[in-house]
């Protein structure tokens, strides 16, 4: 497997416009992971998904960020209308379940997003 | 608010020096992960801890568990340039033992050499 996948690996925007990021999970794997890196902020967990399903999006900065799963292997991480601050590495990251255990396994990193907002 | 608090938060050393890097939950866990990232790369799975009290080495890394699984930590024997990075702890949030895994901010180790 070639891994998690993310696209695009770098992405410079004017604010206010609109952003997708992407991320092609691990087949098989039933959680996926949308964090955001900042030196400030470190590594928050934006929102989550478990067999395709929205989880918890508390971590979802305010109504200008959007999350789909549509499929097992595919989620768009979407962000419109577009601020300076929201430029941070977007890591997107999936993760299999253990079976009998009820607990999570090792979560797997895409390579990031890197966006930065002129 | 942060679940999770780490401690450093940056450690400079001398290349041979130990290093440790300490993680505390404001509530029990289920089990807690470490990871390490590489300057301009991703967190890269290291290894997972369940049982209270459990220890756990990988060559010159030794990772622990408290007996409370409310508190871990990692600490690195005769550091190398290699060991260079950020080493995160991570636990489930959330109410259940699964699921919200959250990060700590993370401790930023640099080796002089």
């Amino acid at each position: 497997d070639a891994g998690v996948i993310q696209s695009p690996r770098h992405e410079v925007t004017e604010m206010g416009q609109e952003v997708t990021l992407r991320c092609k999970p691990i087949s098989g794997h039933d959680y996926l992971f949308w964090y955001r890196q900042t030196m400030m902020r470190g590594l928050e967990l934006l929102i989550y998904f478990n067999n395709n399903v929205p989880i918890d999006d508390s971590g979802m900065p305010e109504d200008r960020f959007s999350a789909k799963m549509p499929n097992a292997s595919f989620s768009t991480l979407k962000i419109q209308p577009s601020e300076p601050r929201d430029s941070a590495v977007y890591f997107c990251a999936s993760t299999p379940r253990a079976t009998g255990l009820s607990m999570n396994t090792e979560a797997f990193f895409g390579q990031g997003t890197r966006l930065t907002v002129v | 608010g942060q679940q999770v608090m780490q401690i450093p938060q940056y450690q400079h050393v001398q290349e041979g020096e130990d290093f440790t890097t300490y993680c505390n939950s404001s509530t029990t866990l289920s089990n807690i992960q470490w990871y390490k990232q590489r300057p301009g790369g991703h967190p890269v799975f290291l290894i997972q801890l369940v049982k209270s009290g459990e220890v756990k080495k990988q060559k010159r890394l030794t990772f622990q568990f408290g007996e409370a699984k409310k508190n871990s930590s990692l600490h690195i024997t005769a550091t190398q340039t290699t060991d260079v990075g950020t080493y995160f702890c991570a636990g489930p949030y959330g109410g259940t033992s699964y699921g919200k895994l959250t990060f700590g901010q993370g401790t930023i180790l640099t080796v002089h050499p």
